[in-house]
């Protein structure tokens, strides 16, 4: 599975957009992009994910560059909540289980 | 209603304990999995069932044995804990498992697991 290199922080002020990228410049033809997030003391939480298009959905918008090397996640209207580390995974299509692989992931601070 | 659920949430034990961490998922999911979450904070894959049977082990010493006694049930059995055991353990589920890629992963709360 392709590599993936994200910031490891980012701010981010309540009720402005949150733009987190992500680089996965080895990503190949087959390979899916999946966001997660990790609140403080939870599991990690799905959020959203994408091969080509980009995606929405009622957490967030995926932005996948054309040439597909890298992506943003973008939260529209961040929230205190919002606060978390949000993890950039790339997946293959292959058989034997879901088998992601998370790295260190952006900490988000929302603030006031 | 939750939907993973895992206990217990903290367990703090001696070295050379056994010691086991439970998980059960009331989604009708297919396939759950262990995850071990370091004091760096890196999450990795440990075991993955489909419909009771083990269809990913990521060389995990065999110390650590996953049973499961039915599809919504995946229970972690640890002998002999070492000190480099301590970490959050997360179980999670998918529907299908690994068939396509097209599947969202749901975790439990995670078990603090503490090894003095």
């Amino acid at each position: 599975d392709a590599k993936t290199t994200q910031p490891p922080s980012m701010d981010c002020a309540e009720g402005r957009a949150a733009n987190l990228p992500c680089n996965h410049s080895t990503i190949s033809g087959n390979e899916y992009v999946y966001w997660y997030r990790q609140i403080h003391s939870q599991g990690p939480q799905y959020i959203i994910h994408g091969l080509k298009n980009n995606e929405t959905n009622e957490m967030a918008s995926l932005i996948i560059t054309e040439d597909r090397k890298s992506s943003t996640l973008i939260l529209p209207h961040a929230t205190l909540r919002d606060t978390a580390v949000y993890y950039c995974i790339v997946r293959g299509v292959t058989g034997g289980g879901n088998k992601l692989t998370f790295g260190t992931g952006t900490q988000l601070k929302v603030e006031l | 209603d939750t939907a993973v659920s895992q206990t217990p949430k903290y367990l703090v034990t001696q070295m050379g304990n056994d010691k086991s961490i439970k998980c059960e998922q009331n989604l009708g999911h297919d396939t759950m999995y262990w995850y071990k979450q370091d004091s760096k904070k890196f999450l990795k894959i440990m075991f993955s069932y489909n419909n009771k049977e083990l269809i990913i082990n990521e060389t995990v010493p065999n110390r650590f044995s996953p049973k499961s006694p039915d599809k919504a049930h995946l229970n972690l059995h640890i002998n002999s804990l070492e000190l480099g055991d301590s970490a959050v353990y997360f179980c999670a589920s998918t529907l299908l498992g690994g068939i396509t890629t097209n599947e969202k992963l749901f975790f439990g709360s995670g078990t603090q697991l503490s090894v003095l």
